[in-house]
């Protein structure tokens, strides 16, 4: 059983777009974390969200805590081929970290 | 520089062979753990470590093993590789962790295929 669904899993759009990618569980977390991960290389931290409710934003990128801190989503407004990648969200589960399977994005120019 | 470094970035051995792949970080961070990655599983912790000298298993630990004899390196020993164990496997290291937690640092990966 996954304890972080993903979804989409996987997403191909045109530069300009918009689009949301969900990370969702039906545990409660004190924070979450969203990385981005490209070919070849190791995941990248983008973001921790801590506050139910939260709302964080990078640059063209906006990150959100559910109210019940059960949810996050990533939405990215106008992306870029630069953006492709593998999103993966993580939470805590005591002393480590646990992963969703990631949404791999795929944006063409 | 300073960082977190996985040694070697390829890797192709035989079954029951061991394999050790190695990681180095620069910033004394505490806590540093192994994950494995494969299509359909994401990521899955091997093993971590809280400081030198404290181990412990995640999630898939079968067929290996690690040691921290130093803060700084944080070995992973396939002591009898198979082809399961085939995957991308990846070093991270944290500050700390919980709600204070500033995020893992990921190496660059160490891709192994067991033939």
């Amino acid at each position: 059983t996954q304890l972080l669904e993903q979804s989409p899993q996987f997403l191909s759009i045109q530069e300009g777009e918009n689009l949301t990618v969900y990370c969702n569980s039906s545990s409660v977390f004190s924070s979450l974390q969203w990385y981005r991960q490209e070919p070849g290389e190791g995941p990248v931290l983008l973001v921790t969200v801590v506050t139910g409710g939260e709302v964080k934003k990078l640059k063209r990128l906006t990150f959100q805590f559910g109210d019940a801190r059960k949810d996050s989503s990533l939405h990215i407004t106008a992306a870029q081929p630069g953006d492709t990648g593998l999103y993966l969200c993580a939470a805590p589960r005591g002393y480590k970290y646990i992963f969703g399977t990631g949404t791999r994005l795929k944006v063409l120019a | 520089d300073a960082g977190i470094t996985q040694s070697p970035r390829y890797k192709i051995t035989e079954t029951g062979r061991q394999v050790t792949l190695m990681c180095h970080q620069t910033w004394s961070h505490s806590y540093m753990f192994w994950y494995r990655q494969d299509l359909g599983h994401g990521l899955r912790l091997i093993y971590y470590s809280a400081a030198a000298d404290i181990t412990d298993k995640g999630e898939v630990p079968d067929g290996y093993v690690v040691s921290r004899s130093k803060t700084e390196n944080f070995p992973l020993t396939l002591e009898s590789a198979t082809r399961s164990q085939t995957s991308v496997y990846f070093c991270a290291s944290s500050e700390s962790l919980g709600r204070n937690n500033y995020g893992y640092t990921f190496g660059s990966g160490t891709r192994l295929t067991v033939v």
